[in-house]
């Protein structure tokens, strides 16, 4: 199986601020990689898909970036709505498989 | 718009099947893949099961392997996740999520969810 290791666990930042989190993948999954973002309560959404491609109507604050094993999940400016626990997915290979995702929050 | 609804859960006795239901509105169920997704309390998310739009594709966890089946009735519009030999740390909320058009690999990413439903297994 596919591990995804995601870092850090959990962060906090300040409205505006810079974010990034990073996945890395146990061998190389090109770019078959997503990004989600759960709300507090709510099902999970896709933001980017194919490490790079935002989601139809996904602020463009959100970005993505990697290939191969290493990958990276950036909002450009953190703003109060983004306070959510993130969660990046390969599908190179069956089983699908997530990373343990990230928690963020306001500072 | 689409809209999954997930049904069947509750509290259930270790050892004891359950059968869990996704109905699909809102787009062409039958050019889809299906998944069913669990998130135990507290913790992340993970990949159960998934099926292809024909069901020739079929895929599970390592977890799951060899007690739960997935199916889908496409007459229906309906996804199906039949729950065996359960354990305790079958625990979770478990959530439809439609996964990917007939004319790609039937995996790729989950967009819509549901809103789940919920999986408790205790004596």
């Amino acid at each position: 199986d596919i591990q995804m290791t995601q870092s850090p666990s959990s962060l906090s930042a300040s409205v505006g601020d810079r974010v990034t989190i990073t996945c890395q993948a146990s061998q190389d999954i090109s770019n078959y990689l997503n990004w989600y973002q759960q709300t507090p309560g709510k099902a999970p959404k896709l933001l980017i898909y194919d490490a790079s491609n935002l989601d139809i109507g996904v602020p463009s604050r959100f970005s993505g970036s990697g290939s191969g094993t290493d990958f990276a999940f950036t909002i450009s400016s953190l703003q109060p709505e983004d306070i959510a626990t993130y969660y990046c997915q390969q599908y190179d290979d069956l089983p699908l498989t997530f990373g343990g995702g990230t928690k963020v929050e306001i500072k | 718009e689409v809209q999954l609804v997930e049904s069947g859960g509750g509290l259930i006795q270790p050892g004891r099947s359950l059968r869990l239901s996704c109905v699909a509105s809102g787009f062409n169920f039958d050019d889809y893949a299906m998944h069913w997704v669990r998130q135990a309390p507290g913790k992340g998310l993970e990949w159960v099961s998934g099926i292809s739009w024909n069901s020739g594709g079929i895929g599970y966890a390592d977890s799951v392997k060899g007690r739960f089946t997935i199916s889908r009735d496409n007459a229906k519009n309906s996804l199906y996740l039949q729950m065996n030999s359960l354990r305790a740390e079958d625990t979770a909320l478990y959530y439809c999520a439609q996964g990917a058009v007939h004319n790609s690999n039937w995996y790729n990413w989950f967009d819509p969810w549901g809103q789940g439903t919920l999986v408790t297994v205790s004596s």
